[in-house]
């Protein structure tokens, strides 16, 4: 299946600084990105769409000033928590969507677990 | 009510058992299904994916579909305990800048 490169896996820093996640699609062109927020063994939370080349698209509830979503080119979407807090730790997962034919299936990146100290 | 609804478990199997996982959907829009597995620390891993009612084989899997009762199954024949993880249900409406919606996810535990 299609590949979805997400970097880094795993980033720790300090409280009041940024940390920026990307998620490449490696074979395919992906148009809209989706950013998941998961907490341990619970499911994964639709924090925003990100669009090439036109603004993300944030669920109820995200702040868009604090989790900045770029997409500057087909192939890449970044994400960035901006002044991130202790209760910013939490795994980010990207996704694409692809289509073949008719149907369409969603890729994953790897996740990318971000702890604040 | 919540659009997927999903037994979170934990289920506990011995190995070579079959597994039976399910969803339920509320939204008749949904036309898309997807069947994920999810180990710990780790980014969800397709499994399956259909768009119509009826069953979908592959290798060991199944997925089952039932448009006019809502409700979307799993099945994983002689499981492992490889197949030890968390399985995500997930769904949307046709279109790929349409969102997914996620089930919880079910804990499976396969027993060596």
């Amino acid at each position: 299946g299609a590949v979805v490169s997400q970097h880094p896996s795993r980033v720790i820093c300090k409280s009041g600084t940024s940390v920026k996640i990307e998620c490449r699609s490696l074979d395919f062109q992906a148009t809209t990105m989706f950013w998941y927020r998961q907490f341990p063994k619970q499911s994964l939370m639709l924090m925003a769409t990100s669009n090439e080349g036109s603004k993300a698209t944030y669920e109820q509830g995200v702040e868009k000033d604090k989790f900045l979503i770029n997409h500057a080119s087909l192939t890449l979407s970044t994400l960035t928590v901006t002044s991130a807090h202790p209760e910013d730790s939490s795994f980010y997962i990207c996704s694409a969507r692809v289509y073949f034919e008719l149907n369409t299936e969603a890729f994953f990146g790897q996740g990318t677990r971000l702890t604040v100290v | 009510q919540k659009e997927v609804e999903q037994d979170p478990g934990p289920l506990s199997v011995p190995e070579g058992a079959i597994v039976s996982l399910n969803c339920t959907y509320s939204n008749s829009a949904f036309q898309y299904f997807m069947w994920y597995r999810q180990y710990s620390r780790k980014g969800p891993e397709l499994l399956m994916y259909t768009y119509s009612s009826g069953n979908k084989e592959d290798g060991r899997f199944t997925a089952q579909v039932d448009k006019s009762s809502k409700y979307i199954s799993l099945f994983i024949r002689d499981s492992q305990p490889s197949d030890s993880a968390t399985y995500l249900c997930a769904m949307s409406a046709l279109g790929a800048t349409n969102k997914l919606i996620f089930g919880t996810g079910t804990l499976l535990a396969v027993q060596p």
